[in-house]
């Protein structure tokens, strides 16, 4: 079946630091892949999503590029900030969109 | 986008007890679901909750242990019944946009803590 995995974590980095998280996706026909975003003590909120190969989604500084050769969607930012510290989720909604599937979270701290 | 209100936001229960968690939308959705968030895990579904009919389960979790009601098109409620320690969580509502974007929108949790 379809699912998501995402890099472990926690990671941890200095301000203004690169940033990836990598996540592959495994799924049948053309799915919708999103990051989500949980800060301490929230909900999960929409960070970017792509609904095609070769979509880039992009929000607040970060990035990611839907890879169907690759199956990947890696999330990047170029320089983090200490607001930034939190749980990323990638997640995949099948082609139908009936199902959802998360990746197991990746902690992020960034440190000044 | 969709404006989800969740309540309870936490709360602290006493084991073999129940606990009610209500969740508004500020739209009427067809589907509204409800996931589990274990501490440090990823989130898992319990059930689809759609009006007029009864909650579609996945496996792993049944009906007597986390009755649903979903009375109208804005609005349902998660009983979490005969709690113990290992139902501390974070449980989230969540629905789709009224846009139908395909992307989930989530409220802002209800935590449990079980003792």
């Amino acid at each position: 079946g379809d699912s998501v995995t995402q890099m472990e974590g926690p990671v941890t980095l200095s301000e203004e630091a690169f940033l990836t998280i990598n996540c592959t996706y495994t799924a049948t026909g053309y799915p919708s892949l999103f990051w989500y975003v949980q800060y301490p003590g929230e909900g999960l909120q929409l960070l970017l999503k792509a609904t095609k190969a070769d979509d880039k989604g992009s929000n607040k500084g970060f990035e990611a590029t839907y890879r169907k050769e690759t199956t990947s969607f890696h999330l990047e930012k170029g320089s983090v900030q200490v607001s930034d510290s939190a749980v990323y989720f990638c997640a995949l909604s099948d082609q139908l969109g009936n199902q959802f599937y998360f990746g197991t979270g990746t902690s992020l701290t960034v440190i000044p | 986008s969709a404006v989800i209100s969740q309540k309870p936001s936490r709360d602290i229960c006493q084991r073999g007890t129940s606990l009610t968690i209500q969740c508004q939308v500020d739209s009427q959705v067809t589907m509204m679901f409800w996931y589990r968030q274990q501490p440090g895990q990823s989130l898992t579904l319990i059930a689809t909750a759609n009006q007029g009919s009864e909650a579609t389960y996945e496996s792993g979790f049944v009906i007597d242990k986390f009755p649903i009601s979903r009375p109208n098109l804005t609005f349902s409620t998660l009983t979490v019944s005969n709690m113990s320690p290992e139902d501390s969580s974070i449980y989230l509502c969540s629905v789709y946009g009224a846009q139908n974007t395909g992307e989930l929108f989530f409220g802002e949790g209800s935590r449990l803590t079980v003792l």
